[in-house]
């Protein structure tokens, strides 16, 4: 299996049970904030977008909250299954022109059946 | 499908040897970028390219090239690889207005490349 998930902060939820995956961001002019998942073996895969001009966005089973005063950002997943289980990581992007993305480290989330 | 394919999906060499990594989207895409992971460090940028014809270093650049000839290919190329360079490589695209309007990347599968 791929090594990527080592050294990274883990979350172990029940299945069943809401699972709230945190980030903190570095840079105040980010305007765009995206969550990505990295299944063992797999490329990050893009579950939810959110702008600056927004406090919220919902998709199916997934949430993110964005508070621009504490430069935070949350993924809540609702009733966690164990297809869920994966490293998912935050991104952020500057605004004004071209401004490169920049990822977190990323979260470990384990499902327990 | 809509996709990014990278070719290989793993690669063994030795210090010295030139190796190419592919990168194929059929999507269109303006933007392609090459990442590489490394456990504790996430996810960061190598090169990435605007169009044909245009690209540009990202955060760690030394000790690779690319090139754009094709909208759909973004090759990474290795000329000397040396062990540092063993890592897990994502190429990655996004469609043109997206690095100015906001759109996510799109990853391939990754190449897991030991350099001994």
């Amino acid at each position: 299996g791929e090594s990527v998930g080592l050294h990274l902060p883990t979350l172990s939820v029940q299945e069943g049970d809401n699972s709230i995956i945190n980030c903190a961001y570095s840079n105040s002019a980010s305007d765009y904030f995206i969550w990505y998942k990295q299944e063992s073996g797999k490329g990050p895969q893009f579950i939810i977008d959110i702008r600056s001009n927004m406090d919220k966005r919902q998709g199916q089973r997934v949430t993110v909250l964005l508070n621009k005063t504490v430069k935070h950002l949350s993924l809540q997943i609702a009733a966690t299954q164990p297809g869920d289980s994966a490293v998912y990581f935050c991104a952020e992007k500057g605004a004004g022109g071209y401004q490169k993305v920049t990822f977190g480290i990323g979260t470990k989330l384990q499902v327990i059946p | 499908e809509a996709q990014v394919t990278q070719n290989p999906r793993y690669l063994i060499t030795v210090t010295g040897k030139k190796l190419t990594v592919t990168c194929s989207q059929n999507m269109n895409h303006e933007y392609m970028s090459w990442y590489r992971q490394d456990p504790g460090l996430g996810l960061r940028q190598i090169y990435y390219s605007m169009n044909v014809e245009v690209t540009d270093k990202g955060d760690v650049p030394e000790g690779y090239k690319v090139s754009r000839k094709e909208k759909r290919n973004f090759p990474l190329i290795l000329e000397s690889p040396s062990p540092n360079q063993t890592s897990l490589y994502f190429c990655a695209s996004s469609s043109g207005t997206g690095v100015f309007h906001n759109s996510p990347l799109h990853f391939g599968n990754g190449t897991r490349l030991t350099v001994t």
